[in-house]
């Protein structure tokens, strides 16, 4: 099946230090992926949509010179948390969905989540 | 816009217990529907899925039927175990191939032996 790979897993890092997580869809490709953020104990909080190729779209709220996000190619996409605070502390979570996936077909809409990223901004 | 609303927790129950939890929806057209489970420290995994109405998602035990004239999509397990404690989000896409997911605030579940 369809696997996302997110890496690092977990990073520690000192206020004011920049950090990037990587997506990496490892068996198909994906134009677009999903930068999710959740905070403890809650829901998933949809942060930006990841196109390759072109700027990401980000959502009401999120500041996008702090999120920078990069879609270098099909297979990979790139947070980085610029200047990182202890707030920024969470849990970061990709998604992607496979390029061409047509209704009927098993993958159709079903988007694969990444392990997610634990960042602790001391 | 398209929400999803789900039962709030956490929900406790002892092993072989029935589970249900609630979850509704709010959506334009035809969505496709959803039910993610985050184990902890983990990321999310999809547990079952329907794409149409009266559609039943099925896997692990755990069921959930696709129902329009009701805009829900309830979880059910007939006996839970212990490894099923977890959250499980309820969530929801809009159709289209670029359409990210809309989630629910997600119900944790705690199974005691």
């Amino acid at each position: 099946g369809a696997v996302v790979s997110q890496h690092p897993s977990w990073v520690i890092c000192k206020s004011g230090t920049s950090v990037k997580i990587e997506c990496r869809s490892l068996d198909f490709q994906a134009t677009t992926m999903f930068w999710y953020r959740q905070f403890p104990k809650q829901s998933l909080m949809l942060m930006a949509t990841s196109n390759e190729g072109s700027k990401a779209t980000y959502e009401q709220g999120v500041e996008k010179d702090k999120f920078l996000i990069n879609h270098a190619s099909l297979t990979l996409s790139t947070l980085t948390v610029t200047s990182a605070h202890p707030e920024d502390s969470s849990f970061y979570i990709c998604s992607a969905r496979e390029d061409g996936a047509r209704q009927g077909f098993p993958g159709a809409n079903v988007l694969t989540f990444g392990a997610g990223s634990r960042l602790t901004v001391l | 816009g398209n929400s999803v609303t789900q039962m709030e927790g956490p929900v406790t129950l002892s092993e072989e217990a029935f589970l249900t939890i609630n979850c509704t929806y709010t959506a334009t057209g035809y969505p496709s529907l959803f039910w993610y489970v985050q184990y902890p420290g983990e990321g999310l995994q999809l547990l079952l899925k329907a794409t149409k109405a009266d559609d039943k998602g099925s896997n692990k035990g755990f069921e959930a039927t696709y129902r329009k004239e009701t805009t829900s999509f309830h979880l059910e397990k007939g006996s839970v175990q212990v490894s099923d404690s977890a959250v499980y989000f309820c969530a929801l896409s809009g159709g289209s191939g670029n359409t990210p997911l809309v989630f629910g605030k997600g119900t944790r579940l705690s199974v005691i032996a």
